[in-house]
């Protein structure tokens, strides 16, 4: 099994600010996966993250407003730019284990105001 | 495109009793993976069973077990003898193609209230 923590826990950010959020995996994995869940809603992918190449992103993400690095096995980091109230959500990173599992992290409350 | 239906927006069921939370599915696929997932208020993202489309046996896990039904494109959720601690949101999942890996696709999600 993996264990994954993420830092903040949850933030509260002023409009037009940035946040940057971490995510840490006790073991090293090839693709960490980001996603959002804004508030009453399900978790939709925001993008793939492979060590040592740029991150794809899902339909209706774009880098310049969430830009991601990977530089190593074991981390990842997501940043939220030029934050507006509408992406006040709960961001979760997630990896994939060695058979079916899927492994999250215990997520990122923010809310923009 | 791989699509998942959760028609149910929130269910009640009494303690004890066993409830039945829907999900379909659509995917032009004939390997796949379904998963279900409770999130309880607190945020987290709890495991609760996987079933692969060749799998012959439906899976069970405990207290959860899952009803696949192939030809139907179903994947429902039965949770039996239900208990306070169960109430929570519950989310159906696909598996997709990520490069190398998967990542999820997620349904809309079933609120369910377990009441005394």
């Amino acid at each position: 099994s993996a264990v994954i923590s993420q830092k903040p826990s949850r933030d509260i950010c002023q409009r037009g600010t940035s946040l940057t959020i971490q995510c840490q995996v006790d073991s090293q994995v090839t693709m960490m996966f980001w996603y959002r869940q804004q508030p009453g809603q399900s978790l939709t992918l925001i993008a793939t993250a492979n060590q040592g190449s740029e991150a794809t992103y899902e339909s209706g993400f774009v880098i310049d407003k969430f830009p991601i690095s990977r530089p190593n096995l074991t981390f990842s980091t997501l940043t939220v730019s030029n934050m507006s109230p509408e992406d006040s959500s709960i961001y979760l990173c997630s990896v994939a284990g060695g058979g079916n599992e899927q492994y999250f992290g215990p997520g990122t409350r923010l809310t923009v105001t | 495109a791989q699509k998942i239906t959760q028609t149910q927006p929130g269910m009640f069921v009494q303690e004890k009793e066993a409830v039945t939370l829907d999900c379909t599915y659509d995917t032009s696929d004939q390997s796949y993976g379904l998963f279900w997932y409770k999130q309880p208020s607190s945020g987290e993202m709890i495991f609760l069973i996987y079933q692969g489309s060749y799998d012959e046996q439906n899976a069970t896990e405990g207290r959860y077990s899952l009803n696949f039904q192939k030809a139907r494109k179903s994947a429902n959720l039965v949770i039996s003898a239900s208990q306070l601690g169960d109430s929570a949101m519950y989310f159906c999942a696909m598996r997709v193609r990520r490069f190398s890996g998967y990542a999820l696709n997620f349904g809309k999600g079933t609120s369910l209230l377990v009441t005394p």
